[in-house]
């Protein structure tokens, strides 16, 4: 089974720290992603890297940077936490980009509190 | 730009009886359309998906039939428990690309 596995599941920062929120996949896949949840918008891209040292912008980058120095692992981070990034954070992985009906596989989530 | 709109929750339901959650969608060309289900306190797991028209994916009893006429993708089941409680997720991917674009969700809530 493909496993997804965020570090953290819940974390309370203050505003301005600097939040980074790890994220590992197991299924040696190409793709990772970060999402965010929030209730009545469903997720809504924040980046993604289709390769290491490779990134793109999703949906809301703005506030948030990535970081994907090897191929099992992508970072999230809050360069200075603001209240309105309190949510829930969602890492997912999968298979080459372009092939149709490619599975992505989610983690369990992070929930963020800032305070 | 792509979208996704499904029906707002709360749904509220007594066991056995039928679900349906109305999906619909905006896009070009021909996406993969995909259902999603969170349960309490876990991240999102793939339940069914639909990759050209008229297929049909189903899995754990439910079921979803992709109408490209009516830019469609609803959820049914015939008979639901307790345990089908969770929030659900309409979602539909491009072919040329990975990006998942997602509705707002539908909390579903099967009383005893």
């Amino acid at each position: 089974d493909v496993k997804v596995t965020q570090s953290s599941r819940y974390l309370v920062k203050r505003t301005g720290e600097k939040v980074f929120l790890e994220c590992v996949q197991d299924m040696d896949h190409e793709n990772m992603f970060w999402y965010r949840q929030d209730p009545g918008l469903g997720l809504r891209l924040i980046y993604f890297s289709y390769d290491v040292k490779m990134k793109e912008k999703g949906d809301i980058p703005e506030g948030y940077s990535v970081s994907r120095e090897k191929k099992e692992r992508f970072s999230l981070i809050l360069e200075s936490a603001s209240t309105n990034q309190t949510s829930m954070y969602l890492c997912a992985s999968s298979l080459l980009q372009g092939a149709r009906g490619n599975t992505i596989y989610f983690g369990e989530g992070s929930w963020l509190t800032v305070v | 730009g792509n979208s996704v709109t499904q029906m707002e929750g709360p749904v509220t339901l007594s066991e056995e009886a039928f679900l349906t959650i109305n999906c619909t969608y905006t896009a070009t060309g021909y996406p993969s359309l995909f259902w999603y289900v969170q349960y309490p306190g876990e991240g999102l797991q793939l339940l069914l998906k639909a990759t050209k028209a008229d297929d049909k994916g189903s899995n754990k009893g439910f079921e979803a039939t992709y109408r490209k006429e009516t830019t469609s993708f609803h959820l049914e089941k015939g008979s639901v428990q307790v345990s089908d409680s969770a929030v659900y997720f309409c979602a539909l991917k491009k072919t040329a690309g990975n990006k998942l674009t997602f509705g707002g969700g539908t909390r579903v809530l099967v009383k005893p």
